[in-house]
């Protein structure tokens, strides 16, 4: 089982806002980034650090922590954000990686 | 831009070995750290190894330590990963993944587009 622990479904509808989270006793210690996969692609990074977005991801993309909790929120939800949502961090151990069982997100 | 290409996978019996290999072009590979990440079909994403820029420091997943060796070549900008003794469950997409910097312990992105490794009989 994962440290990083996600909800495996979530819908919005459409230009609604929604919020992704990601729990672990890890996240208390050490920062998050998310990561975007949509079918048959390779996964795509959309947040990273306190709350940072790469080049070219949209503003509707944010991040927020509350202790152990970590969350990815897309405020305005579009067609094209429906994809699955991996939250990424390192373990309990702090050498090594974990990813979260993974978000799907559907936009209704 | 930065690419990574990844290669190497296919069908392979259980118990034989594979290398997986990952050319990197677009940036300077000595300076950044890289990781393999693994995603079985249908599942979600799995940490399998990462590397520092310079080959110091280099960990693994418990789930396969003692079995996959990670490895770089800066010659060659590439990135391996040798699998040995495959086994059923290691069948998954196989992805590397540029680090953020010269450590493996600093976030990574982005990815290369996988190689499949299929192990069955």
């Amino acid at each position: 089982s994962s440290e990083l622990t996600q909800d495996p479904a979530v819908s919005v509808a459409l230009g609604q806002t929604v919020r992704i989270t990601c729990q672990g006793d890890s996240l208390r210690s050490y920062y998050v980034s998310w990561h975007q996969q949509k079918p048959g692609q390779a996964p795509v990074l959309v947040m990273y650090g306190k709350n940072n977005r790469p080049s070219g991801i949209p503003d509707r993309f944010s991040g927020s922590r509350s202790g152990n909790t970590v969350s990815l929120t897309i405020t305005g939800a579009q067609a094209e954000d429906e994809a699955d949502y991996y939250c990424n961090s390192r373990d309990s151990s702090g050498f090594s990686w974990v990813f979260g069982g993974g978000t799907k997100l559907t936009v209704l | 831009e930065v690419q990574l290409v990844e290669s190497g996978g296919g069908l392979v019996q259980p118990g034989r070995s594979l290398r997986l290999s990952c050319v990197a072009s677009g940036f300077t590979f000595d300076d950044y750290a890289m990781h393999w990440v693994r995603q079985a079909p249908g599942k979600g994403l799995e940490w399998v190894s990462g590397i520092s820029w310079n080959s110091g420091d280099i960990a693994y997943a418990d789930s396969v330590k003692g079995r996959f060796t990670i490895s770089r070549d800066s010659a060659k900008s590439s990135l391996y990963l040798q699998i040995n003794t495959l086994r059923t469950e290691d069948t998954a997409f196989y992805y590397c993944a540029k680090g953020s910097g010269r450590y493996y312990l600093d976030w990574f992105a982005p990815w290369g587009q996988g190689t499949l490794v299929t192990v069955s009989s």
